[in-house]
């Protein structure tokens, strides 16, 4: 296991786009979480999920933004009509349920640009 | 509610120990952490610190938490040039749904 994987790493939309991230987390860890990070910010957190069920959402996450978990393993986070306070890195992590409070294991992240 | 700060540039010689602070401001928060953010790279679990210590050592790392004055700090001996990144502080309340983080500190190395 290479621990978690975000693709594509750089992603460049116009304005109004949608995108589509994918993130596969570690094999037997069940939560996931997604955050986004702008610039010269610390990562702000959108949702996580448990298994496949979305346990929490932030109000960050607005009705253009969806995620999901389909089948307890890779999650998808896509973005509609895409604006320019969207480009930011969005980053993925992933625990084990029973040991999440010693931290997470983050992937490389997927920086959006909204051109 | 969940508020971290941190101070925002550190510039440290190689060899001399680094200190970095972090203010919080929820006291229900059970764990704290540090995680290291290299240029275009993930976060980078390095340690964390249960709400019921006050110090916590890992080989050149040193965590100390004074809960009277929500305050963390991490003490880096020795500093490398490896350890020019980001350091985020973040804290997380019980069964850790989610982190808050602080918007980080640069540390630079100077050889």
């Amino acid at each position: 296991d290479t621990g978690v994987s975000q693709d594509p790493r750089h992603k460049i939309t116009k304005r109004g786009q949608n995108v589509t991230f994918r993130c596969d987390p570690i094999s037997e860890h069940n939560r996931l979480y997604w955050y986004r990070q702008t610039l010269g910010q610390g990562p702000e957190f959108l949702t996580y999920f448990q298994n496949e069920a979305q346990l929490e959402k932030s109000r960050l996450l607005s009705d253009r933004f969806s995620a999901e978990r389909p089948k307890g393993s890779f999650s998808t986070l896509e973005i509609q009509r895409t604006e320019q306070g969207d480009s930011a890195m969005y980053l993925c992590a992933s625990s084990f349920q029973q040991s999440s409070n010693y931290g997470y294991t983050f992937g490389s992240g997927t920086r959006l640009t909204v051109v | 509610g969940e508020d971290v700060e941190q101070s925002l540039f550190l510039s440290v010689r190689e060899g001399d120990s680094s200190v970095i602070n972090c203010t919080y401001t929820d006291s229900s928060s059970t764990y704290l952490y540090w995680y290291k953010q290299e240029p275009g790279a993930g976060l980078q679990l390095l340690t964390y610190i249960f709400s019921n210590m006050d110090m916590k050592q890992d080989q050149r790392l040193t965590v100390l938490l004074n809960k009277k004055d929500k305050h963390l700090s991490l003490r880096i001996a020795d500093t490398q040039t490896g350890d020019s990144a980001i350091y985020f502080c973040a804290e997380a309340y019980y069964g850790n749904n989610r982190l808050a983080f602080g918007k980080g500190n640069q540390v630079v190395v100077i050889p």
